[in-house]
C-alpha cells in the first residue's frame, strides 16, 4: 500500500511570487486536505477536496486554492507569496467518512 | 470554536521513566479525539485514536482516554525509549462546510535521554 505523497520536498521562493505544492493520496482514498505548519506550531487547515471539488476551507485567503484530479492527487497554488507563508505545507488523504487522516512528509517552503 | 490545549514542552525524561502529555479541548458536540507524534524532518503519523467517550485508544505502549466530564485526552506511557523522542500532537475532529478536519494543539516536544 503507497501512502501519502509530497513534491517536492523543499522549495525557496521570492515575495510576491506563486507556486504549486503537489500530493498523491494513499491508494484507496479519494479525499486530501491541505495544512499550513508554522514552525513550532500545530497544523492548521486549509482546505479539503473531495470529487475535485473543495467542500470547506479554514481561515486563509483566497489566494490560496488548490485542485484535486480523477486519480485523486491534488495540488496547492499560492500567488503572491508574503513572508508569513513559510511553513511546512502537509497534505493529508483519507476517506470521505472517516475523520482520521494520514499525513505525507510535508513540503518545507521558505519565501525570502 | 473548537479548540485543543496541550501542556506546554519541552518535556525531557529518562529512558524507562512514566510519560503523561496533557490534552484537553473544547468542542461543541462530541468530536472524535486524536494523538500525531512526528519525529524530525517528517511528517504526522496517527498514534491512536478515541471516538466516543470512555473509549481508550493505545498503540505501541502509548495509551489515552477520552474523558468528557473532564475534556481530556491525555497521553500516557509506561516506560518511553530513546526512540519515541519526537514531537506529539493532540487534535480533535471537526466540520467546516462538509469537510472533516483536524483541529491540532499546539505540540509538546519529548525528548528521551538515555
Amino acid at each position: 500500500e503507497t501512502g501519502v505523497t509530497q513534491s517536492p520536498t523543499h522549495l525557496i521562493k521570492t515575495r510576491g511570487q506563486q507556486v504549486t505544492l503537489r500530493c498523491s493520496s494513499q491508494s484507496g482514498h479519494n479525499t486530501v486536505s491541505w495544512y499550513q505548519q508554522a514552525l513550532g506550531q500545530g497544523p492548521q487547515f486549509i482546505f479539503q477536496y473531495y470529487r475535485e471539488e473543495e467542500n470547506g476551507r479554514g481561515n486563509f485567503p483566497p489566494r490560496f486554492s488548490g485542485l484535486q484530479f480523477p486519480n485523486y492527487s491534488s495540488e496547492l497554488n499560492v500567488n503572491a507569496l508574503e513572508l508569513d507563508d513559510s511553513a511546512l505545507y502537509l497534505c493529508a488523504s483519507s476517506l470521505p467518512d472517516r475523520y482520521e487522516q494520514y499525513f505525507g512528509p510535508g513540503t518545507r517552503l521558505t519565501v525570502t | 470554536g473548537n479548540s485543543v490545549t496541550q501542556m506546554e514542552g519541552p518535556v525531557t525524561l529518562s529512558e524507562e521513566a512514566f510519560l503523561t502529555i496533557n490534552c484537553t479541548y473544547t468542542a461543541t458536540g462530541y468530536p472524535s479525539l486524536f494523538w500525531y507524534v512526528q519525529y524530525p524532518g517528517e511528517g504526522l503519523q496517527l498514534l491512536l485514536k478515541a471516538t466516543k467517550a470512555d473509549d481508550k485508544g493505545s498503540n505501541k505502549g502509548f495509551e489515552a482516554t477520552y474523558r468528557k466530564e473532564t475534556t481530556s485526552f491525555h497521553l500516557e506511557k509506561g516506560s518511553v525509549q530513546v526512540s519515541d523522542s519526537a514531537v506529539y500532537f493532540c487534535a480533535l475532529s471537526d466540520l467546516i462546510g462538509s469537510a472533516r478536519q483536524l483541529t491540532f494543539g499546539s505540540g509538546t516536544q519529548l525528548t528521551v535521554l538515555p
